[in-house]
């Protein structure tokens, strides 16, 4: 799991203010995920990628966007369109298909508004 | 829509003794049934997972089993140990996706 790293740890933004996530894995996996994490809700799917140039909305994806320009770059930019986004942030990746194998997840990032 | 329960939300067990979370599945075309673990302040890792064309898998003090025509699997821990206090969270594919339930917090009394 030391292969996916996640920076910032912390981060703090103002209301309006777009922010990104960085997501890199050195693990050579094809399939990339953001999940958002709120106490009490479980893992809820952001994005998707399953190959370089290639992204699919998630369940919640609507004021975030990605990109996915580099196999080992995932990143996730909140928008403020994005209601309510003072959450912890995980991004994953496995070898393929995510939905049929281990998923490895990063440190996280916690995104406060201010 | 695609949902994934899981229960109980929060559960202790006295240290030695055994705990069991359950969690149930609305896509009947699910066929993988991960578990994850996150202890306090790191990231979830996978302990255990199943595929539907088993029943029941163990992995030296836990255990997942299946049950396809309820569509419903848990976890099952015994021994439990200080080190096993932490959340779950289950899995299940669906929609190409991994939906994940909400947690359980299990916390290991010694």
């Amino acid at each position: 799991d030391g292969g996916i790293t996640q920076s910032p740890k912390y981060l703090f933004r103002k209301e309006g203010q777009n922010v990104t996530l960085s997501c890199e894995q050195n693990l050579n996996h094809d399939a990339m995920y953001w999940y958002r994490q709120d106490p009490g809700q479980g893992l809820r799917l952001i994005y998707y990628s399953q190959i370089v140039n290639d992204f699919q909305k998630g369940d919640i994806a609507e004021g975030y966007s990605v990109s996915r320009e580099k196999k080992e770059s995932f990143p996730l930019t909140v928008t403020s369109a994005q209601k309510n986004p003072t959450a912890f942030y995980l991004c994953a990746s496995s070898i393929t298909r995510g939905e049929e194998d281990e998923q490895f997840f990063g440190p996280g990032t916690r995104l406060t508004v201010l | 829509g695609e949902n994934v329960e899981q229960h109980p939300s929060t559960l202790s067990v006295q240290e030695g003794d055994s705990a069991v979370i359950k969690c149930t599945y609305s896509d009947s075309a699910s066929n993988y049934f991960p578990w994850y673990k996150q202890e306090l302040g790191k990231r979830p890792q996978l302990i255990i997972d199943i595929r539907s064309n088993v029943g029941e898998k163990k992995d030296q003090r836990i255990a997942v089993t299946l049950n396809k025509t309820a569509k419903h699997f848990s976890l099952h821990i015994t021994e439990t140990q200080p080190e096993d206090s932490a959340v779950y969270f289950c899995a299940a594919n669906m929609d190409e996706k991994l939906t994940f339930g909400t947690g359980t917090r299990l916390t290991i009394i010694p």
